[in-house]
């Protein structure tokens, strides 16, 4: 059974584009929900995290959008750029459960130049 | 400091054979984590650790046995390896500390295993 489930499984923007992944959740225990940045041949990186209890988060040009009620979170990259270009996983976890992370299934973005 | 470090980073198996991969920190994290990475499916949670000498199955365990005999190594084992097994392993580690950045889970460059 997912859990998390990600759209969509792949993304193709121009340079300077705003691509949008998005992610549902159904398991409102969750409190903790992380977007996971992967380059080819790399483990996943941490790239921003939001708690429910904010319904946006900004970091440089990286944004997550949480809807509580719809349990649904998003990803905007502003300006995007070739460099960009990578597979973004979603994840959610529940604290005091050692940190076991739900991961979404995955999109991989290409940024054209 | 190395962060996590996984051994090795490509293996070839015939169906049967057994092998153990190894992941190593050093950011004395006391949660480590072994996940399998496949097409269209994400990461999936194979076993983890919450400490020395401690061990717990995740999302698919069987199959795969673990240890954690020191804080900074965590073993993956295949006893009987499958051509099902044939994927990219990934190792992870977080500290038990609560709150904002410790939430962070620190990965390894991962395994890429063949079965035949």
């Amino acid at each position: 059974q997912q859990q998390v489930k990600q759209s969509p499984q792949s993304l193709i923007v121009q340079k300077g584009g705003i691509p949008i992944i998005n992610c549902a959740y159904e398991n409102t225990a969750f409190d903790y929900f992380p977007w996971y940045q992967q380059f080819p041949g790399k483990g996943p990186a941490l790239l921003i995290a939001i708690r429910p209890d904010v319904s946006e988060k900004k970091e440089g040009r990286f944004t997550i959008s949480f809807n509580k009620s719809a349990k649904q979170f998003s990803l905007h990259i502003m300006d995007s750029q070739p460099g960009d270009s990578a597979t973004y996983f979603c994840a959610a976890s529940i604290s005091g459960s050692a940190r076991q992370l739900t991961f979404g299934s995955g999109t991989q973005l290409t940024v054209l130049p | 400091n190395a962060g996590v470090t996984q051994t090795p980073k490509f293996r070839v198996l015939k169906t049967g054979q057994s092998m153990t991969l190894l992941c190593a920190q050093d950011m004395n994290h006391e949660y480590m984590y072994w996940y399998r990475q496949d097409p269209g499916m994400g990461l999936r949670l194979i076993h983890y650790s919450v400490g020395e000498g401690t061990t717990a199955k995740g999302e698919v365990p069987d199959g795969y046995n673990v240890s954690r005999l020191k804080k900074q190594n965590f073993l993956l084992g295949l006893e009987s390896a499958a051509p099902s097994q044939t994927s990219v392993y990934f190792c992870a580690s977080s500290t038990r500390l609560a709150g904002g950045p410790h939430n962070e889970q620190f990965f390894g460059p991962g395994t890429r295993l063949t079965v035949l």
